[in-house]
């Protein structure tokens, strides 16, 4: 079965700096994988996703991720961050060959702007 | 589109109350997802419905949840009776999704924050 890892649980960066937020999954093939992010009292709204092709992918609001599979990982960036980007960040997995069709969620990184 | 729409957006109850969590997904969709989210353990998947039909209630915790699907556009999750430890925010998350289909985008709603006292 498949399972991601986000090993960090809050990052605090300054307005305009760069973010990197990061993703491992464990899976015996290359999965689908997914970014959420999670304001305050919301649901979570997806943010890109990759399945397959260009290892760089580019989503909404400015974000994108690149899959590296050397690494098992699926690193969420943004070049210059602003306050409305605080929130909660979740790496989703899904199994590409499975019966099992679970999406996996990662606990979550909780994102804080410093002004 | 209105969205997934979730009620109540919040419930308090007492212990050994029964607790009846609704949800309408987007029209057209035909995969619905019950999801829990708590500080200690994250998002939890427990279950999942393609075309009314249960596929996987392998993360129902217990008997005392239930879900059902009467119709396309409607599915309740109900705790009989609740406890503290049910203490979370619920979602429930709609995609356009054939089953088995892993590369689906969910949406979600905004969730129920149940307080079982």
């Amino acid at each position: 079965a498949q399972s991601v890892t986000q090993p960090d649980i809050h990052i605090t960066v300054s307005e305009g700096a760069s973010l990197e937020l990061r993703c491992n999954y464990s899976y015996g093939a290359t999965p689908y994988l997914f970014w959420y992010v999670q304001s305050p009292g919301q649901g979570l709204q997806l943010l890109l996703k990759y399945f397959s092709g260009d290892t760089l992918v580019q989503g909404i609001k400015g974000f994108e991720a690149e899959f590296k599979r050397s690494q098992s990982s699926f690193n969420l960036r943004k070049p210059s961050v602003h306050w409305s980007d605080a929130a909660e960040y979740f790496c989703a997995v899904g199994a590409r060959y499975s019966s099992a069709s679970k999406i996996i969620f990662g606990s979550g990184t909780r994102l804080s702007i410093r002004p | 589109d209105a969205g997934v729409i979730q009620s109540p957006r919040h419930e308090v109850t007492e212990m050994g109350q029964e607790v009846t969590l609704r949800c309408k997904p987007i029209s057209g969709h035909n995969s619905l997802f019950w999801y829990r989210q708590t500080m200690m353990r994250g998002l939890e998947l427990l279950i999942y419905f393609n075309n009314n039909v249960p596929i996987d209630d392998s993360g129902m915790p217990e008997d005392r949840f239930s879900a059902k699907m009467p119709n396309a556009s409607f599915s309740t999750l109900k705790i009989q009776p609740s406890e503290p430890r049910d203490s979370a925010v619920y979602f429930c998350a709609s995609s356009f999704g054939r089953q088995l289909a892993t590369n689906e985008k969910l949406f979600f709603g905004s969730g129920t924050q149940l307080s079982v006292l």
